[in-house]
């Protein structure tokens, strides 16, 4: 079975600095998906980034980049320049190509933003 | 684009009654749906998947006779609990594949909060 694991159930960051929340998983198949999800106080899930297994490029978008280890096994968000409304409750998830496309996710970190 | 809605947002309910949630798909049809629920300060959990047209795959442990789900068509699916008790009292988040476009991604909806009084 697959298992995704978020090893840091809190993290801290100052305003305008990075932060990087980690996300290992545990899989046998070679093609999948990765996801990070951001979970704010309103409770919508919201996609941050998605990464595809078959490439080695490394996702971004905009303040948001992923490195992406597979022979690792993991798959790490970098948020730069952090705002006040990145605060919230981030979430890993896993899925593999087809298989019903059911999600897999971690037990999520809760980001704070401080002044 | 990809907006899914979720109707109620919240509910309160007296034990033993039974309570719909439905899930929208606004802007896009959708062939599968997902039906998660989540603890306070938990991970969302799979319940089942849901195919228009077809019956709905359960995870382990979910009870479909207690969780009962209808997908009548490409924009909507929708969630009865029955006899519902206290300990049904959680968050209930959907989230829908689309048929075309953007198939690898999972769209969640806003979640409707039960409370089973």
């Amino acid at each position: 079975a697959q298992t995704v694991t978020q090893s840091q159930p809190e993290m801290s960051v100052q305003e305008a600095e990075t932060v990087t929340l980690s996300c290992t998983y545990d899989t046998s198949e070679s093609d999948y998906y990765l996801f990070w999800y951001k979970q704010p106080p309103s409770r919508q899930m919201i996609l941050v980034i998605r990464q595809e297994a078959y490439k080695q490029q490394n996702a971004t978008e905009n303040r948001f980049s992923v490195n992406f280890q597979k022979a690792a096994k993991s798959f790490s968000l970098k948020i730069s320049d952090s705002q006040l409304g990145d605060a919230a409750m981030y979430f890993c998830a896993y899925r593999i190509t087809g298989g019903g496309n059911k999600l897999t996710f971690g037990t999520g970190t809760q980001l704070k933003v401080e002044l | 684009g990809a907006v899914v809605s979720q109707h109620p947002s919240r509910v309160i309910c007296k034990s033993g009654t039974s309570v719909k949630i439905e899930c929208r798909s606004l802007d896009f049809q959708a062939t599968t749906m997902f039906w998660y629920r989540q603890f306070p300060k938990q991970s969302l959990m799979l319940m089942a998947t849901s195919n228009e047209g077809s019956k709905a795959t359960y995870e382990q442990g979910v009870e479909k006779d207690k969780f009962l789900i209808n997908h009548a068509s490409l924009t909507l699916s929708t969630l009865t609990v029955t006899s519902a008790h206290p300990e049904d009292s959680s968050f209930y988040i959907c989230s829908a594949r689309p048929l075309a476009g953007n198939q690898e991604t999972q769209y969640f909806g806003p979640g409707t909060r039960l409370l089973v009084l």
